[in-house]
């Protein structure tokens, strides 16, 4: 959507990290979210991060805010081959509306 | 078991007929949308109920009409079916509240619908 950007495409060696960028304009958005959805598939909640927070790690996922920039990352580390899906950015302002990215498509090559 | 199930997976049907699909959580949860993924894969959200009332009602065109006949269901219905209305349609659900994981939207596996 116009209110979230993210980059189009990601293609990462097989081990490495995976760094996924999203910026917003909602300076009002409350969670910011991010989604995997693997082809055919629908779409799994991977982890969330609560406006007031900087960085939030989950296993092998680190998300990182940067809300002066309204900018979010998402950190994949050693990136396996089930990794590839797309993955969406989504920001809440707590109006019960999700604004999705166009999603970045991660491939991942041995 | 499923927390957000759909149905039908895929529908293939004729331009001009009428069509609806159905989708039913079990996570207990007040408000359930729905959402329309293009062939760009871009998300757009189209519908929300909260306790069986319309909460958001984006410029979605008055063929599509959302029913809910109980919290735990949000069906689509959508009326003279147009070949650009050819897209995955997702419905989700979500508990709202406040702190922890408010808002988070829990979705079905999607319904893929061709128009030919």
């Amino acid at each position: 959507g116009e209110d979230v950007e993210q980059s189009l495409f990601l293609s990462v060696r097989e081990g490495d990290s995976s760094v996924i960028n999203c910026t917003y304009t909602d300076s009002s958005s409350t969670y910011l979210y991010w989604y995997k959805q693997e082809p055919g598939a629908g779409l799994q909640l991977l982890t969330y991060i609560f406006s007031n927070m900087d960085m939030k790690q989950d296993q092998r996922l680190t998300v990182l805010l940067n809300k002066k920039d309204k900018h979010l990352s998402l950190r994949i580390a050693d990136t396996q081959t089930g990794d590839s899906a797309i993955y969406f950015c989504a920001e809440s302002a707590n109006d019960y509306k999700l604004s999705f990215g166009a999603g970045t498509t991660v491939t991942v090559r041995a | 078991d499923t927390a957000v199930s759909q149905t039908p997976k895929y529908l293939v049907t004729q331009m001009g007929n009428d069509k609806s699909i159905k989708c039913e959580q079990n996570l207990g949860h007040d408000t359930m949308y729905w959402y329309k993924q293009d062939s760009k894969k871009f998300l757009k959200i189209m519908f929300s109920y909260n306790n069986k009332e319309l909460i958001i009602n984006e410029t979605v065109p008055n063929r599509f009409s959302p029913k809910s006949p109980d919290k735990a269901h949000l069906n689509l219905h959508i009326n003279s079916l147009e070949l650009g209305d050819s897209a995955v349609y997702f419905c989700a659900s979500s508990q709202p509240g406040t702190g922890g994981s408010t808002d988070t939207q829990y979705f079905g596996p999607g319904t893929r619908l061709t128009v030919l």
